[in-house]
């Protein structure tokens, strides 16, 4: 069974522009969760989306968003880009939501602000 | 809210010997726990989940954590280091019916000396 796969794996965008990436799950797996990592704040939850709906959503300014599709893929999208949103972007998939269920992560998307 | 702290930014050990990561966490309600691994240019892997069927997990690895409540604790622990085992390791809490994500320590880089 394959793994998440995230695209791109690295990304270079410069301040005040956007970008979108993206996330498809496990085979079978319908909660997808989206999280930040940078050396400073660490692993900071960004948002959890189950059945195409936002089911949660971190303490993360309104540029962060994101979508979840019917086959469960998800994107997530950062508009105005900001040198401090330089950062891995994880996300992981489970078969369910809510808490106690096993996440899955992907590798990852690094994104460097200039 | 829950936190989780994880003590040691850096730990090193000798190939053979007993590895020791601690977790303390607070939580207003019983939580999950859980220990993931993390290694160059990857995703996390869960490594094992508490989740008060039994105080002692096994994991994946030959790690193992040990739940003590009275101290708020989640400790891994491995018998004998293996020079694989070198990465970061982080400690996550999800009591928050899911509604908040995981929260994670900031983990604890594991270094092995030969």
């Amino acid at each position: 069974k394959a793994g998440v796969t995230q695209t791109p794996r690295y990304l270079i965008k410069t301040r005040g522009q956007q970008v979108t990436l993206s996330c498809s799950p496990i085979s079978g797996h319908r909660s997808v969760s989206w999280y930040q990592q940078t050396p400073g704040q660490g692993l900071q939850f960004l948002f959890e989306y189950f059945s195409e709906t936002q089911r949660n959503k971190g303490n993360f300014p309104g540029r962060f968003s994101g979508r979840q599709f019917s086959n469960s893929r998800s994107e997530m999208n950062v508009s105005t880009l900001e040198l401090g949103d330089s950062a891995l972007y994880l996300c992981a998939s489970s078969f369910f939501a809510g808490e106690n269920n096993e996440q899955f992560f992907g590798p990852g998307t690094r994104l460097t602000v200039l | 809210a829950q936190s989780v702290t994880q003590l040691g930014s850096h730990v090193s050990v000798s190939e053979g010997a007993l590895v020791l990561l601690r977790c303390n966490y607070s939580s207003s309600v019983p939580p999950y726990l859980f220990w993931y691994v993390q290694y160059p240019n990857q995703g996390l892997q869960l490594l094992l989940k508490y989740t008060s069927a039994a105080t002692l997990v096994k994991g994946i690895n030959g790690f193992e954590a040990e739940f003590k409540k009275s101290e708020t604790s989640f400790h891994l622990t491995k018998p004998s280091a293996h020079m694989s085992d070198a990465a970061e390791y982080f400690c996550a809490v999800d009591s928050g019916g899911g509604a908040d994500g995981l929260t994670f320590g900031k983990g604890t880089h594991l270094i092995i000396q030969p």
